[in-house]
């Protein structure tokens, strides 16, 4: 089955400076690759999501790049702010049906 | 859009009575819900999946007869954790999508907090 693992487990960065979160997945049919932010005692939020038709995706801040031929995806987010601490999930759909398997989180710190 | 809302947020109950929680679509209609389990500084655990008017299929090592799942509509899905145990104490979130013909976008809830006495 799928197995998606996530790095770094923790990330500090200085307010203003770019994080990157890593994802890696087993199965080449994963074709569906959703990032969640989830803040302390609250459900995940979708920030972005790719699809592997494309190897790119921009959403002001937030990027997405996609390698499906070393299955890996990364969360690109510029210009760090404090709102942007909180735990962060990588997520990668199931050859069958439309389920998700989730990275194991990346706990994000923007020090101001 | 994509609204999902969960009730209530948090619950605490005795051990061996039974807590329903339920989880709605405001904005859309979603052919599928899901529901995972989170316990502290873990990752989601999916659960089962549900589609509307038919039974929900349960992950591996999941008791179907102690989760009830029930999708009656297109809009509601109901958890119901049966004699609970302080070791279903845990962070149960629902996640809701609707058929696109590849796989959905899954909006989630904002959670339950289950404490079991």
């Amino acid at each position: 089955g799928e197995n998606v693992e996530q790095h770094p487990s923790t990330l500090s960065v200085q307010e203003g400076d770019s994080a990157v979160i890593k994802c890696t997945y087993s199965d080449s049919a994963s074709n569906y690759f959703p990032w969640y932010k989830q803040e302390l005692g609250k459900g995940p939020q979708l920030i972005i999501d790719i699809r592997s038709n494309v190897g790119e995706k921009k959403d002001q801040r937030i990027a997405v790049t996609l390698n499906k031929t070393a299955k890996h995806f990364s969360l690109h987010i510029t210009e760090t702010q404090p709102e942007d601490s909180a735990v962060y999930f990588c997520a990668a759909d199931r050859e069958y049906g439309n389920k998700l398997v989730f990275g194991a989180g990346t706990i994000l710190r923007v020090k101001s | 859009g994509a609204v999902v809302s969960q009730h209530p947020s948090w619950v605490i109950c005795k051990s061996g009575t039974s807590v329903k929680i339920e989880c709605r679509s405001l904005d859309f209609q979603a052919t599928t819900m899901f529901w995972y389990r989170q316990f502290p500084k873990q990752s989601l655990m999916l659960m089962a999946t549900s589609n509307e008017g038919s039974k929900a299929t349960y992950e591996q090592g999941v008791e179907k007869d102690k989760f009830l799942i029930n999708h009656a509509s297109l809009t509601l899905s109901t958890l119901t954790v049966t004699s609970a145990h302080p070791e279903d104490s845990s962070f149960y979130i629902c996640s809701a999508a609707w058929s696109s013909g590849r796989t959905d976008t899954q909006y989630f809830g904002p959670g339950t907090r289950l404490t079991v006495l």
